[in-house]
């Protein structure tokens, strides 16, 4: 049972545009959210997170918004970079899990969105 | 540099001969995982650890074994690797165990079992 979704496997985006890459989740014990960014032959790199306490947050061109209620969250990218053509993983977690059990927070990831940026 | 190191990066190999992955981190890092990557099914972690002598099972950890018995090293053990272990690797850390910290990801090893 896929627990974080990503529906869109692909998303093409003109250069100076906005990218709009999507995340579901069905997990209501989900209170943190992560987005990774993978290029070829590289392994993934943090990019962005966001707390469930929060409904947005924002660093320079991105920004991620949290809907607790829906499920969902998005990630935004302004204006979209040909250097922001990679795969985009999306990945959520307990946090409270360490706290509580002693167990480490588990990251459990998305199937991943491959954006490309066009000239 | 900060980096997590994995090796090999590339393996071809046959169905039952123990390989290992080697996994190394300068961070001084506490947590160690290490996933796999199949296409469709995002990445899913096979066995993680908490700190030295520390480690636990993942959410696919069949086939598997690993130990942690200094800080800095995590590797992976396939005793005797099947087709279905062929897939992409790859090995993270962490400041703890908290996903509030983000996790630092090795390059990936691409195995292939046949």
């Amino acid at each position: 049972d896929q627990q974080v979704k990503q529906n869109s496997p692909s998303l093409s985006v003109q250069e100076g545009r906005i990218s709009i890459l999507n995340c579901d989740y069905t997990n209501s014990m989900f209170d943190y959210f992560l987005w990774y960014k993978k290029y070829p032959a590289e392994g993934p790199t943090f990019l962005i997170s966001i707390s469930s306490i929060k409904d947005k947050n924002e660093d320079g061109r991105f920004t991620v918004f949290l809907n607790k209620s829906a499920k969902h969250l998005s990630l935004h990218i302004v204006p979209s970079q040909p250097g922001d053509s990679a795969v985009y993983f999306c990945a959520a977690s307990d946090s409270r899990l360490l706290i509580n059990t002693g167990t480490a927070s588990k990251l459990t990831f998305g199937t991943g969105t491959r954006l490309q940026v066009t000239l | 540099e900060a980096q997590v190191t994995q090796n090999p990066r590339y393996l071809i190999t046959v169905t039952g001969k123990k390989l290992t992955v080697t996994c190394s981190q300068n961070m001084n890092h506490e947590y160690m995982s290490w996933y796999r990557q199949d296409p469709g099914l995002g990445l899913r972690q096979i066995y993680y650890s908490m700190n030295v002598e520390v480690t636990d099972k993942g959410d696919v950890p069949e086939g598997y074994k690993v130990s942690r018995k200094e800080k800095r090293n995590f590797p992976l053990i396939l005793e005797s690797p099947s087709p279905n272990q062929t897939s992409l690797y790859f090995c993270a850390s962490s400041l703890g165990g908290n996903s509030n910290q983000p996790q630092h990801f090795g390059d990936g090893t691409r195995l292939s079992i046949l």
